[in-house]
């Protein structure tokens, strides 16, 4: 199987606080993972795709300084919601394709759902 | 660039019945793959099904399958015998097979719901 954890799966903070949430790869490397913002009832916003090695690829609109992207290993990405505010209260799913596996699906994690008071 | 139309934001269905939901797609490429995603009331999101626009044989997978017509951009999802458990919502995502690049582009989404 192609198993992605995400952590933590909820999180509450105060306004102007950072925020970090892990994405790992349980049983296969991943070498690109993406990042998604959800909003309840509509698809999911790729918000920036995160390469083991160099920088994130970021989507327009999109603030880098922001979100923060470090894709640390083949198995762990991590974004960080810089001085949060109650507007980036929302679900981010992460994803990371199984390049092993025909037709290279990816897999999601389970979510993390922020709260910004 | 692509796009990924899902028209009907809901469906409902009997238990143990069948639906299709509907997909369609605009790209200038000729190889890429194609999927259907469920992401039930928990928000997992779930693959459900994949395809290959090069093969011209449609996948299936148990109680689901699809119906792609490449000339005409439409993947169709098509579930049997309707469970309660299939009450979702279901995405239809496209990705180019070229190139190293996993983007994946999302539709819109439906909401099944399957009623008792």
């Amino acid at each position: 199987g192609a198993v992605v954890s995400q952590h933590p799966s909820r999180v509450i903070c105060k306004s102007g606080t950072s925020v970090k949430i892990e994405c790992r790869s349980l049983d296969f490397q991943a070498t690109t993972m993406f990042w998604y913002r959800q909003f309840p009832k509509q698809s999911l916003m790729l918000m920036a795709t995160s390469n083991e090695g160099s920088k994130a690829t970021y989507e327009q609109g999109v603030e880098k300084d922001k979100f923060l992207i470090n894709h640390a290993s083949l198995t762990l990405s991590t974004l960080t919601v810089t001085s949060a505010h109650p507007e980036d209260s929302s679900f981010y799913i992460c994803s990371a394709p199984n390049r092993i596996v025909a037709q290279r699906p990816q897999y999601f994690g389970p979510g993390t759902r922020l709260l910004v008071l | 660039a692509q796009t990924v139309t899902q028209s009907q934001p809901e469906m409902s269905v009997q238990e143990a019945e069948t639906v299709t939901l509907s997909c369609t797609y605009d790209t200038s490429e000729n190889n890429y793959y194609l999927f259907w995603y469920k992401q039930p009331p928990s928000r997992q999101m779930i693959l459900v099904i994949r395809q290959e626009a090069y093969k011209q044989q449609n996948a299936t997978e148990n109680r689901f399958s699809v119906n792609f017509q490449k000339a005409a951009k439409s993947f169709s999802l098509k579930i049997s015998d309707s469970q309660l458990g299939d009450t979702a919502m279901y995405f239809c995502a496209f990705m180019t097979a070229t190139g190293a690049n996993s983007k994946l582009t999302f539709g819109k989404g439906i909401t099944l719901s399957v009623r008792p």
